[in-house]
């Protein structure tokens, strides 16, 4: 049981180029999240889906673009890398959206743009 | 406004003395509050919950917390310290009070425990 599963796990990105994170879940959950992580802040929310066929805005979606491709797979695109995107992306889960439920985590992306 | 704060940046303890991770949270309701933990160049790997019930919350790898309504914390402890422990901890709330969209998990900024042998 794999859980959530993200790919690359590092990349080098110029200014400018686009590129596509990859994330996929195998434990049936309604609910996939995209974070990032920057030193001294904590995880912050970019995009999140509640459930199939649904995305949403978190706190910080500005120069990100999501997929939710199926049950399994949601996707974060960045159109035109900035430097201050540079940052480590987590992907999660959570079998639905709120409430007690727990959020699982991927092993991170780091990425960086220069 | 919902916030949840780790006032120590880093927490240094002796291998085999009791540890205390700090949280102290602010929400409009009642709480949902975790604890997760995140080793080099790693996710986040969830420690415990507490939902309701027992304000005392046992997790993964011996690690408890305690809920403390009228402080509003949710304290991470553990009796034994070990050099593995050595990570960065997150405590996060959710507010199940908050009726406006999405059920945020808000996390805190992180406190990073050095266990020394």
């Amino acid at each position: 049981n794999a859980g959530v599963t993200q790919t690359p796990k590092f990349q080098v990105l110029k200014t400018g180029q686009s590129m596509t994170l990859q994330c996929a879940q195998d434990m049936n959950h309604n609910s996939m999240y995209w974070y990032r992580q920057d030193p001294g802040m904590g995880l912050r929310l970019i995009y999140y889906s509640a459930s199939e066929g649904t995305t949403d805005k978190g706190e910080v979606p500005n120069g990100y673009n999501v997929s939710r491709l199926n049950k399994r797979e949601f996707s974060l695109r960045l159109e035109s890398a900035a430097p201050s995107q540079t940052s480590v992306y987590f992907c999660a889960s959570s079998p639905r959206e709120g409430g007690g439920n727990t959020i699982y985590f991927g092993e991170g992306s780091w990425l960086t743009v220069v | 406004a919902q916030s949840v704060a780790q006032p120590e940046d880093q927490v240094n303890v002796a291998e085999g003395n009791p540890l205390t991770v700090k949280c102290t949270y602010s929400v409009s309701g009642n709480p949902y509050l975790f604890w997760y933990v995140q080793y080099p160049n790693r996710g986040l790997q969830f420690l415990l919950k507490y939902i309701t019930g027992d304000n005392l919350v046992k997790g993964s790898y011996g690690f408890e917390a305690e809920f403390n309504k009228s402080q509003t914390s949710f304290h991470l402890k553990k009796p034994s310290a070990l050099v593995s422990d050595s990570a960065l901890y997150f405590c996060a709330v959710r507010d199940i009070m908050f009726s406006g969209g999405y059920n945020k998990l808000i996390f805190g900024a992180g406190t990073r425990l050095a266990v020394h042998p």
